[in-house]
């Protein structure tokens, strides 16, 4: 099983809104990752969770703030959001940091209103 | 600073035709993937290429590493309309923690 979820598929919010993103492997993997992608852009990582610590983050704005509750889990927790951040959000997960190749979820397609 | 370089950015042939796409660098990587991307959803992963001239082949599809591991390409045989996609190289440096994507290449394949 090589698959990562993510839910939800679609997303739209205000700008005043408190959201979150959720993604999950069963895998085993110990290393979890967060992406943006705008339309015909490649993915942006975001952030990087290793055996379930933050171990890298992207100078991303405070208003995306992640989570991982547990080894298969992984939250993306979205408040007071731009519309500039209108975007496709994509998991990604891999066995360990570094060297390991990397399985991404279908993605959620946030827009903001 | 992009690090790869995809070409072409944009493909539109028929079905049936071959085609190549390139991922080029001025830095080595210790590996290279290859994923296709459909609208809308993630990107999927089709190959990994870690050894310098390595040639891996995935049915219609040919993928080569450079023998210095810094570029790479990916070969498509007949064309179908199945095969259309964006195409996204990413590539991991020994120095680095993190994929370095291509900007892409976006292929339309017509019946």
């Amino acid at each position: 099983d090589t698959e990562v979820t993510q839910t939800p598929k679609h997303l739209v919010m205000g700008m005043t809104n408190k959201k979150s993103l959720k993604c999950e492997q069963h895998m085993g993997h110990r290393a979890m990752y967060w992406y943006k992608q705008k339309a015909k852009k490649p993915p942006e990582l975001m952030f990087v969770y290793s055996y379930e610590k933050l171990s890298i983050n992207e100078s991303v704005p405070s208003r995306f703030s992640p989570e991982c509750p547990n080894s298969s889990l992984l939250n993306l927790h979205l408040h007071a959001l731009q519309p500039e951040d209108s975007a496709l959000y994509l998991c990604a997960s891999s066995p360990g940091f570094r060297g390991y190749e990397q399985y991404f979820g279908p993605g959620t397609r946030l827009t903001v209103t | 600073t992009q690090l790869l370089e995809q070409s072409p950015q944009f493909l539109s042939i028929q079905e049936g035709e071959n085609l190549t796409v390139y991922c080029n660098s001025s830095s080595v990587f210790s590996s290279l993937q290859w994923y296709r991307q459909e609208p809308g959803e993630g990107p999927v992963l089709l190959v990994t290429v870690v050894t310098g001239g390595e040639v891996k082949k995935l049915k219609r599809l040919t993928f080569q590493f450079g023998d210095a591991r810094k570029d790479s390409s990916l070969h498509i045989t007949a064309a179908q309309p199945g095969d259309t996609g964006l195409y996204l190289c990413a590539g991991e440096q020994n120095s680095g923690y993190a994929l370095n994507f291509g900007k892409g290449t976006s292929l339309l394949v017509t019946p």
